[in-house]
């Protein structure tokens, strides 16, 4: 089965701060995702990769960097948080030849004060 | 660009009555459809997964077909338990293999 991590599973910070958020998975997937989840919103789509060194804008892309380091590892970057970033973030990673099914992580709890 | 509409918000339901979550669907390309469940506190996890135009694809009691005529992937039970409240969400995978969620539909069970 999938396995998929997240560090830090909680975060507070203060406005303007910088943060990253950590994913790992061990299942050799190709792709790998970072969602946010809002009541009312549901999951969206913040960026997505392809395979090492690649990066895919989502859908709700704006105040958000990533970076994929290597297969196994995908990073989120809020360079300036808001509070409007305060969210539940899921990563997520799967393979093309599943359909691209979705398996994900535990997910962090934000909270830009 | 590829879009998922859901039975938006709450629906309540008595325990033992029959569940049915609508899902219609958007697409130009594949169409891959699956139905994620959360459970409070934890991360979606797949319930069920299609691609076969009028074929009924079953999974832990839930049930549903994909009607490619109709654009839709409804999600059934034909008894709702206590366990099976939690939050459900329609995705489609698309074009460049990117996911695209509906915005989720709560089911509250209740004796």
């Amino acid at each position: 089965e999938a396995a998929v991590t997240q560090s830090p599973r909680n975060k507070v910070t203060v406005t303007g701060g910088n943060v990253t958020l950590s994913c790992r998975q061990t299942n050799s997937h190709n792709y790998m995702y970072w969602y946010r989840q809002d009541t009312g919103h549901g999951l969206r789509l913040i960026h997505y990769s392809y395979g090492a060194g690649n990066l895919q804008i989502g859908d709700v892309p704006d105040g958000y960097k990533a970076t994929r380091t290597t297969q196994e590892d995908f990073f989120l970057l809020l360079e300036l948080a808001s509070p409007s970033q305060t969210s539940l973030y899921f990563c997520a990673s799967s393979d093309f030849r599943d359909w691209v099914e979705q398996y994900f992580g535990p997910g962090t709890r934000l909270t830009v004060l | 660009g590829d879009s998922v509409t859901q039975t938006e918000g709450l629906v309540t339901l008595t325990e033992g009555l029959p569940v049915m979550l609508n899902c219609t669907y958007q697409t130009a390309y594949s169409t891959f459809l699956f139905w994620y469940v959360q459970h409070l506190n934890e991360a979606p996890k797949l319930l069920l997964k299609s691609s076969t135009d009028n074929k009924r694809t079953e999974h832990q009691g839930f049930h549903a077909t994909l009607h490619k005529s109709s654009s839709s992937f409804h999600l059934q039970k034909s008894s709702a338990q206590l366990s099976d409240s939690a939050l459900y969400y329609c995705a489609l995978t698309g074009g460049n293999y990117k996911p695209t969620f509906g915005k989720g539909t709560s089911l509250v069970v209740h004796p």
